[in-house]
């Protein structure tokens, strides 16, 4: 079945410090790979995407992910976190034979100043 | 575009009532995805159409849920009778086509409460 995974319900990290937000799928076919963030009281908010092409991705306010298929990963990465950053982060796959977007159970991102 | 609106915001319901939250999506976008939010289950996918044509309708959790979408401008998901177990935060979201792999943008939600 077609599933992504987020493994870690919260992540904290110290204000300046590199993140990584982690993300596996497991889909048939090709998977188009995306992160979105939330702030509270807010919509999903569309950060990347990976659909073909180079493996690390750059995206909006910094972040950047990794496609690896050997690991069926596409971690989100930051070198310096903000305390701004804190919010949910979702990752979220869709497969190439469907049209549907599935997402994971979310990580909650705490930055400490 | 303003992006997807989504309305009421906020709606308090008495169970067995009737509930119906819209979305506008945005204009141009073929796509348009209906999602439920909560704590236990996180963000599940309920329906979505494509031209306006539901395409897969299987996580609707039971028959009363109901969603159309009668052009393309418009849709609703509509739950008769409410329950409390229903209580959520209802996203609509849209997309410019599957064709190009396009992300989805979301709407504010919905936050439904039935007492």
């Amino acid at each position: 079945a077609q599933s992504v995974a987020q493994p870690e319900d919260q992540v904290n990290v110290a204000e300046g410090n590199p993140l990584t937000v982690k993300c596996t799928y497991s889909v048939s076919g090709n998977p188009y790979l995306f992160w979105y963030v939330q702030y509270p009281n807010r919509g999903l908010q569309f950060l990347l995407k990976y659909i073909t092409g180079d493996n690390l991705v750059k995206g909006s306010y910094g972040f950047e992910a990794e496609f690896n298929k050997s690991q069926t990963s596409f971690h989100l990465k930051k070198p310096s976190a903000l305390v701004s950053d804190s919010a949910l982060y979702f990752c979220a796959v869709e497969w190439s034979s469907a049209s549907k977007i599935i997402f994971g159970s979310g990580t909650r991102l705490s930055i400490r100043p | 575009d303003a992006g997807v609106i989504q309305s009421p915001r906020h709606e308090v319901t008495e169970m067995g009532q009737e509930v119906t939250l819209r979305c506008k999506p945005i204009s141009g976008h073929d796509y348009l995805f209906w999602y439920r939010q909560t704590m236990m289950r996180g963000l599940e996918l309920l329906i979505y159409f494509n031209n306006n044509v539901p395409i897969d309708d299987s996580g609707m959790p039971e028959d009363r849920f109901s969603a159309k979408m009668p052009n393309a401008s418009f849709s609703t998901l509509k739950i008769q009778p409410s329950e409390p177990r229903d209580s959520a935060v209802y996203f609509c979201a849209s997309s410019l086509g599957r064709r190009i792999n396009t992300e989805a943008f979301f709407g504010q939600g919905t936050r439904l409460t039935v007492v």
